[in-house]
């Protein structure tokens, strides 16, 4: 069964380094986000894109943050100058086309990204 | 504004006992869909089942079964026969509109069978 792939597995960045995060999603798939979750805490949603642009975005994805499709394969997630708030799981989806078809999301195994 | 409660934090059952997560959510969209995802301790999150707002059929896919009710808003999810590999977090979720819809997650339960 496909399934969407994450890279790296495990991140460990200096406070105010920029990282960028990985992901292949599924290959038919048209929509593509972010989620994060904090160590013990709730998934919580931080980007949505498609057609090649964000569709919807959360409150805490602020300007240290970007989305790119830079080819047809990989949907990439930057942090330009990491906090040590940043530490988390960062949680690649994507899910297959529009209206009632568009569910469900299907998840990455995650990157857990460590801000020293 | 959409929102799920799972007022369960943790729960702990022995092997084979039955155990039901309970998940509450608020939405003004008429048209919605619910969701539970499993992460287990590897962190993964698994996808479970699917329910839109007009199906309020209740499904049972072996062990699993979901109770999903509009007039209480809620979408509970019980396991038949625990067993030790059930062990996870378990989240409801809720998207509100077609097209690019984002989760909105509960907190999750995490759920110990012990042997």
């Amino acid at each position: 069964e496909p399934e969407v792939t994450q890279t790296p597995s495990h991140q460990v960045t200096q406070m105010g380094q920029e990282v960028i995060l990985r992901c292949v999603p599924i290959s038919n798939h048209l929509y593509f986000y972010w989620y994060r979750q904090i160590l013990g805490q709730k998934v919580e949603f931080l980007v949505s894109f498609y057609n090649n642009e964000i569709s919807e975005k959360s409150e805490i994805f602020d300007d240290q943050f970007s989305v790119e499709r830079p080819d047809g394969s990989n949907f990439t997630l930057k942090i330009r100058s990491t906090k040590l708030e940043d530490s988390a799981m960062y949680f690649c989806a994507s899910s297959p086309g529009t209206g009632t078809n568009n569910q469900p999301q299907h998840f990455g195994d995650g990157t857990r990204l460590s801000i020293l | 504004a959409q929102k799920v409660t799972q007022a369960q934090t943790e729960i702990s059952v022995v092997e084979k006992e039955d155990v039901t997560l309970d998940c509450v959510y608020e939405t003004r969209d008429t048209t919605y869909y619910l969701f539970w995802y499993k992460q287990p301790p590897s962190g993964e999150l698994v996808f479970l089942i699917r329910r839109n707002s007009f199906d309020e059929q209740n499904e049972i896919s072996g062990r699993y079964s979901w109770n999903f009710q509009k007039s209480t808003s809620s979408f509970n999810f019980t396991i038949t026969a625990s067993q030790v590999v059930d062990s996870a977090v378990y989240f409801c979720a809720l998207t509100h509109r077609q097209g690019a819809q984002k989760l909105v997650f509960g907190q999750g339960t995490r759920l110990t069978i012990n042997p």
